[in-house]
């Protein structure tokens, strides 16, 4: 049972290049979502998934898409890499009802320079 | 956006003290959740509190969730190395995907 699976592990990109970071889950969760924690703070919400073909935006949105085709998987797209993106990324997957935790990735460490 | 104020933000302790840490909130949550972050890893879940006032305890970890809703606390007793970590409380919605709201997190050292 591999939970929530997130790849790559690490990436470095130059400012200005887009890329995806990939999370997938095979829990059959509808609900899944993307956070960044930077140093010090905790996790903040980037956006979320309810189900397959609905997103929504999270608490700090500004730089990043998403979609969901499926409900297995959640790409985190960056449409132009700023060095204000380096942060760790976090994807997180949960059951509908209300008392399901989240389960998390291992996250992805990314490095805009 | 809703801020969690977690506290302390560090703790350097010896082997076999206890341990306690909190978080308040400005709003109201329908979930309280206690998370450990490892190195390299993911956030894990060590303790849900679902209602008020609930009291939990998962071994040495014991839990609560206050009476207002806008506040919990993690306690450890008789603390051990591999406790060392950062603890994260997060506040969770029941609307909008049960998203969460995280604290600033705690990190713990412990001197064998």
């Amino acid at each position: 049972n591999a939970g929530v699976t997130q790849t790559p592990k690490f990436q470095v990109l130059k400012t200005g290049q887009s890329m995806t970071l990939q999370c997938a889950q095979d829990m059959n969760h509808e609900y899944m979502s993307w956070y960044r924690q930077d140093p010090g703070m905790g996790l903040r919400l980037i956006h979320y998934s309810v189900g397959a073909g609905i997103t929504d935006q999270g608490e700090v949105p500004n730089g990043y898409n998403v979609s969901r085709s499926t409900t297995e998987d959640f790409p985190l797209r960056l449409l132009s890499a700023a060095p204000s993106q380096t942060s760790v990324y976090f994807c997180a997957s949960s059951y509908r009802t209300p008392d399901q935790p989240q389960h998390f990735g291992d996250g992805t460490r990314l490095s805009i320079l | 956006g809703q801020q969690l104020n977690q506290s302390p933000q560090s703790m350097f302790i010896q082997e076999g003290e206890d341990v306690s840490m909190n978080c308040t909130s400005s709003s109201i949550f329908n979930t309280w959740l206690w998370y450990k972050q490892d190195p390299g890893e993911g956030p894990v879940l060590l303790i849900a509190l679902y209602k008020a006032g609930e009291l939990t305890s998962n071994g040495r970890l014991t839990a609560q969730f206050g009476i207002t809703r806008k506040d919990s606390f993690l306690n450890i007793s008789a603390s051990i190395p591999s406790d060392v970590g950062i603890y994260f409380c997060a506040g969770q919605l029941y609307n909008a995907g049960n998203m969460l709201t995280f604290g600033g997190g705690t990190r713990l050292m412990v001197k064998p």
